[in-house]
């Protein structure tokens, strides 16, 4: 079926470094694609949306990038700090059963090296 | 602005007892969404509101889950009887409306952390 996926499920990255975390989606017909940010004991925290007619967004030290032809989409995080180890998912928000459903990957999890 | 509630926090019981979760979402929200996220695993959908109707509750194991928002505000998901295999963590989410349909940006609560023994 199609699914949404990540393909690193665990990143260490260095202080200071650049993140670059990537999923891979297989719906053609999905329009809106967001990033979360999940830490231990908490519930998904709002990253950085994007929407199928844009290729890039930036918000503060993160940039999501969407590659429609290759059904690809990346977070990228500057210089990296501690505070942002957590668990990342990706999701899409596409039509099933007369609505939109927020489909989530498996989540890859970020580790920074102080 | 006060994000999204939710209690109990955690919970312990035994399969084929009772339980409920409540939620209370982000005030002018009318969108609530439950999530059943399994240890190591994205959140999974479980149902749907806008307003106090149900939009979708297709992945919803009706046999044993139920769920109501009778005043279009807060909402509380019942499971009866409980399995072992509902341990999870049960997040609820809230949206406003979006530009359009579809991208409406959902904002999530902490959880109830249950444990079925």
């Amino acid at each position: 079926g199609e699914s949404v996926g990540l393909h690193l499920p665990t990143l260490s990255v260095q202080e200071g470094d650049n993140s670059i975390i990537n999923c891979a989606y297989s719906n053609s017909a999905s329009d809106y694609f967001i990033w979360y940010k999940q830490e231990s004991g908490k519930g998904p925290q709002f990253i950085i949306d994007i929407r199928s007619n844009m290729d890039k967004r930036q918000g503060q030290r993160v940039t999501v990038l969407l590659n429609k032809t290759v059904k690809h989409l990346s977070l990228q995080i500057a210089a990296t700090q501690p505070g942002d180890s957590a668990v990342y998912f990706c999701a899409e928000n596409r039509s099933g059963a007369g609505s939109y459903q927020l489909t989530f990957g498996k989540g890859t999890k970020l580790s920074v090296i102080p | 602005e006060a994000g999204v509630a939710q209690s109990p926090r955690y919970k312990i019981i035994e399969k084929r007892q009772s339980v409920a979760f409540w939620c209370n979402p982000i005030s002018g929200h009318a969108t609530l969404y439950w999530y059943q996220q399994i240890l190591g695993q994205g959140p999974k959908l479980l149902i749907q509101f806008q307003n106090n109707g149900v939009v979708d509750d297709s992945q919803l194991p009706k046999d044993r889950f139920s769920a109501e928002r009778l005043k279009g505000v807060d909402s509380t998901l019942k499971i009866q009887p409980a399995k072992l295999e509902d341990s999870a963590v049960y997040l609820c989410a809230s949206s406003p409306p979006g530009t359009r349909v579809g991208w409406e940006t959902q904002y999530f609560g902490p959880g109830t952390r249950l444990l079925v023994l």
